[in-house]
């Protein structure tokens, strides 16, 4: 099955500064990648995802770069605020047999963004 | 637009106590997941319904049963909880399975003493 390593765990910048969180998989076969945030209390929500035929995809200010070879995939927020503030997670399908896929995620790193 | 709705949002149980968690989505989803979410361990699939009529295990089931009542609602059950239990569960739903935006519910908080 698939393995998403996250790192780093947490992670505090100044506001205003950029932020990079790193995951790693393990399944060459990964074709979808997406980050979900998580507010303290609330519940998950897509922010941005990629698929392998692409390299980069931009929001606004955030961005996911995609790196196949390596099998690895970033998010960069650029000019952080403290409403960026939040756990994030990124996932990786993993095969599960019988022709059935899902979703792993990855552990998590809590971003502080300091003002 | 209700989008995914779970009941109850908080529970505490003993251990040995049996409860079941329900899950409904308004959003005509084929998909349909429950997530357990502990500190540090990130979100772990126990099962899912790919689609009305089926469901499969996920990373972590021991201990689980779910049913998949019609398209709409799909529901969690806890026979005899445990302490390992005590956790936050989020359901979840999808219309592409997989590779489609998943979107969950509020979560609820089990407490099992």
């Amino acid at each position: 099955g698939e393995n998403v390593e996250q790192h780093p765990s947490t992670l505090s910048v100044q506001e205003g500064d950029s932020a990079v969180i790193k995951c790693t998989y393990s399944d060459s076969a990964s074709n979808y990648f997406p980050w979900y945030k998580q507010e303290l209390g609330k519940r998950p929500q897509l922010i941005i995802d990629i698929r392998s035929n692409v390299g980069e995809k931009k929001d606004q200010r955030i961005a996911v770069t995609l790196n196949k070879t390596a099998k690895h995939f970033s998010l960069h927020i650029t000019e952080t605020q403290p409403e960026d503030s939040a756990v994030y997670f990124c996932a990786g399908i993993a095969y599960s047999g019988a022709g059935s896929y899902q979703l792993t995620f990855g552990k998590g790193t809590k971003l502080s963004v300091i003002p | 637009n209700a989008g995914v709705t779970q009941t109850p949002k908080f529970q505490v149980l003993k251990t040995g106590q049996s409860m079941t968690l329900q899950c409904a989505q308004d959003m005509n989803h084929n998909s349909m997941y429950w997530y357990r979410q502990d500190p540090g361990m990130g979100l772990r699939l126990i099962y899912y319904s790919a689609s009305e009529g089926t469901t499969d295990k996920g990373e972590v089931p021991n201990g689980y049963n779910v049913s998949r009542l019609n398209k709409r609602e799909f529901s969690l059950r806890l026979e005899s909880a445990a302490p390992s239990q005590t956790s936050v569960y989020f359901c979840a739903s999808s219309e592409i399975r997989v590779t489609g935006e998943l979107f969950f519910g509020e979560g609820s908080r089990l407490t099992v003493l």
